[in-house]
């Protein structure tokens, strides 16, 4: 079955600092990728729609300057938060679309966890 | 805009009782409807997936239903297990789009 990576699974960064999550598409290719913000006991919030080799579409309220997403290949889609701060702290999590299957199908990533001290 | 609730938040059953998780969404223009299943600090796995035309999808001991005009979805569990144990998300794709919008979930313990 498809299969979706998170690079890395846990990340603790200082504030002010920038972090960066890979997203890749293992055997198939992508040409739109997700991401998603989850808080404790909250629900799945999506932030931004990432198409390969065009500007990404975000959501009302997610600052784009903040969030950068950068899908360079048909198989990654990197999301970089810039100047970091606690309230950035979250679950992110990932998914793709096969652009060879399903039009319905989306695959998930495992998430990666980012904490801000 | 698509709002998605789930009831109830959290459930505790005994193992091997049946049983149903509910899932309401506000707009019935629906591409189609998605059950999940998230184990702590995981990711999701998709457990059922239900096209607009359909009415349910069956897995295993999972059944799932769909209701559209009512906006309504049911998963059913039979004979629940301790590895059931989970957070349950149901998430629909609006028509049109690929975007998926999603409930809070339900957390699920089976007590042994």
């Amino acid at each position: 079955g498809a299969v979706v990576s998170q690079h890395p699974s846990r990340v603790i960064c200082k504030s002010g600092t920038s972090v960066k999550i890979e997203c890749r598409s293992l055997d198939f290719q992508a040409t739109t990728m997700f991401w998603y913000r989850q808080f404790p006991k909250q629900s799945l919030m999506l932030m931004a729609t990432s198409n390969e080799g065009s500007k990404a579409t975000y959501e009302q309220g997610v600052e784009k300057d903040k969030f950068l997403i950068n899908h360079a290949s048909l198989t990654l889609s990197t999301l970089t938060v810039t100047s970091a701060h606690p309230e950035d702290s979250s679950f992110y999590i990932c998914s793709a679309r096969d652009s060879e299957g399903p039009a319905y199908e989306q695959y998930f990533g495992p998430g990666t966890r980012l904490t801000v001290t | 805009k698509q709002e998605v609730t789930q009831i109830p938040a959290a459930l505790s059953v005994p193992e091997g009782e049946n049983l149903v998780l509910n899932c309401s969404f506000t707009d019935s223009a629906i591409y189609n409807l998605q059950w999940f299943r998230q184990d702590p600090g995981k990711g999701l796995t998709s457990l059922l997936l239900i096209q607009s035309s359909q009415r349910e999808q069956t897995s295993g001991r999972l059944n799932a239903s769909l209701d559209k005009s009512s906006g309504r979805s049911t998963l059913y569990i039979a004979a629940s297990q301790p590895g059931d144990s989970a957070t349950y998300l149901c998430a629909v794709r609006g028509a049109g789009s690929y975007q998926l919008t999603f409930g809070k979930g339900t957390k699920l313990s089976v007590i042994p």
